[in-house]
């Protein structure tokens, strides 16, 4: 069975720097994109862009290019999301998904259960 | 960039037909996807490749396309249908990939 298993909530001052984890299990963790989505508290789905274990190639949509970074390490099967410097904004919910079939970019059909980061002074 | 849009909320009557529209100027040319979030959840895949169903995901739940909409149709809509629906797409570009803007269905 496929998991994507996420680190636990997170609560951090403004200008702090963070990274979050996605541990896949249950399939070739390398063969497989993993994507990041932001949802703000009471708001929508925010696709912030993928990566892909196996040679770390990465797509960032323009609106999280450059706040953020994904990486990944295949040897223990976990993809990362990280920020050098913490804003309120951040607040979010943080899903890694997967999608359904090995080199292909989407739709996300395995999700990770989500991680809370909480930005407040 | 890129948007998808939807109407924000939506109500049914239980057994009844609803039709959740998302409108975006690639859809002729990229496939629209839809999932559901219940509160508290991860979403959930209920259409792919604007008409597929997954497995698991119950007859009622339909997908279509015309033009640049994209539509859900949920027939004899239950209580436990009561979620945030959003829609999914690409830009023409192959990325970024797009949400729109969610459609929170009640249903009463």
């Amino acid at each position: 069975e496929v998991q994507l298993v996420q680190s636990g909530a997170e609560v951090k001052k403004p200008g702090q720097s963070l990274r979050i984890s996605c541990k896949g299990f249950g399939y070739t963790f390398t063969n497989y994109w993993i994507g990041w989505v932001r949802q703000m508290p009471g708001k929508g789905l925010e696709w912030m862009g993928i990566i892909y274990p196996g040679d770390s190639d990465t797509a960032y949509s323009p609106s999280f290019q450059g706040q953020v970074t994904f990486s990944a390490d295949k040897s223990i099967n976990t993809a990362y999301l990280q920020w050098s410097s913490l804003k309120a904004s951040d607040t979010a919910i943080y899903y890694c998904a997967r999608p359904p079939s090995p080199g292909v970019h989407g739709p996300f059909d395995s999700w990770g259960q989500g991680t809370l980061v909480t930005v407040s002074s | 960039s890129y948007e998808l849009t939807q109407p924000p909320s939506m109500s049914v009557s239980p057994g009844q037909t609803t039709r959740i529209t998302c409108s975006g100027d690639t859809l002729p040319k990229k496939y629209a996807f839809w999932y559901q979030q219940k509160s508290g959840q991860a979403p959930v895949l209920v259409i792919y490749d604007d008409n597929k169903r997954p497995s698991g995901i119950p007859e009622r739940f339909s997908g279509s396309t015309s033009g640049t909409m994209a539509t859900l149709t949920i027939s004899g809509a239950r209580v436990e249908d009561e979620a945030d629906y959003y829609c999914y797409s690409q830009d023409t570009s192959g990325n970024p990939w797009v949400f729109g803007g969610g459609t929170k269905l009640t249903v009463l």
